[in-house]
């Protein structure tokens, strides 16, 4: 199983539904993180968090939602999907120290927006 | 806002040879640098990581850091066409929060 799980892996939706993306992981991590991908502006951070208690909004947080249920969940929620949401998103987990602070990245969830 | 700028490429380089990949970064009090390869359709994956300046090689990887000239590079070393991907950069400024360029797209032409 892999060690960052996103669920689904694609999805298309209509304006306005609301719509969660999900992420689990088994790394352990205590820090988690969204981002989106788009063609010419890289991976931009949307929410992040470094415990259960702990959320915190990135850099394009605006129609957008998140839960951490548990260390190893943290969900995505766009609470009423615009066209402009079609992107790649990735959840990413990290320790946050040491020689291993790079992240983890899940497959990623490719969703539409019609 | 913090940036990080990357050449998007395409880089192409002949099987065996040198790959050069380049990065600037605008915050000069970020501490750590990583090197992510992302293959077409795929997640990003860590290849590198670096916070001092110099040198850090692993494999036929090098990353070499300048923080003086807030320049951060990957050489790849008998380069092959599974090297073909997008390399991206990434600087953490602190708190962890990582902010990454567009990518290099790199094409190892057999």
């Amino acid at each position: 199983d892999a060690d960052v799980t996103q669920t689904p892996r694609n999805r298309i939706t209509k304006t306005g539904k609301r719509i969660m993306l999900e992420c689990s992981q088994t790394k352990g991590h205590d820090r988690m993180y969204w981002y989106r991908q788009d063609p010419g502006l890289g991976l931009r951070l949307i929410y992040y968090s470094f415990d259960v208690k702990d959320i915190n909004k990135g850099e394009i947080s605006d129609g957008y939602s998140v839960s951490r249920q548990a260390q190893a969940k943290f969900s995505l929620s766009l609470e009423s999907a615009i066209p402009n949401q079609t992107a790649l998103y990735f959840c990413a987990t990290s320790t946050g120290t040491g020689d291993s602070q790079g992240y983890t990245f899940g497959s990623g969830t490719r969703l539409t927006v019609v | 806002q913090k940036e990080v700028e990357q050449n998007s490429g395409p880089l192409s380089v002949p099987e065996g040879a040198i790959a050069s990949l380049n990065c600037t970064y605008s915050d000069r009090g970020s501490q750590s640098f990583f090197w992510y390869r992302q293959y077409s359709g795929k997640s990003p994956e860590l290849i590198m990581f670096i916070y001092s300046n110099g040198d850090k090689e692993d494999g036929r990887f090098t990353a070499q850091l300048n923080k003086a000239s807030q320049y951060v590079s990957l050489l790849i070393r008998d380069s092959q066409p599974s090297d073909s991907a997008t390399y991206l950069c990434a600087v953490d400024g602190g708190y962890q929060k990582v902010t990454f360029g567009i990518g290099t797209k790199l094409q190892v032409i057999p």
